[in-house]
């Protein structure tokens, strides 16, 4: 199975602050990843597919960028709701496998 | 519009089977997969399996055959089943469906809190 390490696990940032977080893939998964936020109680809501392309709806401070087997997701200007634990999936290969996680809370 | 809702017990006891159901709206199960994902609690998530619009399934082999996913295409329903549970098996169970073009996660189900008791 293709493997996910996702960092940090945890940060903090302030209302406006640039936030960025590292998905690394065990093997090139070619652009087959995607990103999601979830909040607590709720399920994962998907934010980035394709590893850059935007999901229809999700506010364009959020970008995803990278290639090969290291990719990032960024929040250009952290607002109260962007509050939440963000994982990274690939979807290249079967299973689909996810990162660890990162909770990202307001400072 | 698209819909998933999970329905199942909240407690099961140990080494018995887990039963779900997956009621989707707003989209056919001969067009579109339908995937279970599960999430223990304050963890990570891990795909379990897959229910595809032809009628095939395909397994995490981490679940070896404890798993079982088969559908009702006239009522719409996915249904997931487990055997020989664990307290480990103790997580929150979701459907999914994945976008018919890029394969990620766009709609999810609000999830099922399924408590392994001993």
């Amino acid at each position: 199975d293709i493997q996910m390490t996702q960092s940090p696990a945890s940060l903090s940032a302030s209302l406006g602050e640039t936030v960025t977080i590292q998905c690394q893939a065990s093997e090139d998964i070619y652009s087959g990843l995607a990103w999601y936020q979830q909040k607590p109680g709720k399920s994962p809501q998907l934010l980035i597919y394709g590893a850059s392309s935007l999901q229809d709806g999700v506010p364009s401070r959020f970008s995803g960028s990278g290639s090969g087997t290291q990719y990032s997701l960024k929040i250009s200007s952290m607002q109260t709701e962007d509050e939440g634990v963000y994982f990274c999936q690939q979807g290249l290969k079967y299973p689909p496998t996810f990162g660890a996680g990162t909770k990202l809370e307001l400072k | 519009q698209v819909q998933l809702k999970e329905t199942g017990p909240d407690l099961v006891q140990l080494t018995q089977t887990l039963s779900i159901t997956c009621t989707v709206s707003g989209f056919s199960l001969t067009t579109y997969n339908v995937h279970w994902v599960r999430q223990p609690p304050g963890k990570g998530l891990e795909w379990m399996g897959a229910m595809w619009n032809g009628g095939g399934t395909d397994y995490n082999s981490a679940f070896k055959s404890r798993l079982s996913i088969s559908r009702d295409t006239s009522k719409s329903q996915v249904f997931l089943k487990m055997n020989s549970l664990q307290t480990d098996d103790t997580a929150k169970y979701f459907c999914a469906r994945p976008d018919y073009y890029s394969g990620a996660f766009d709609y999810w189900g609000q999830g099922v809190m399924v408590t392994v008791s001993s």
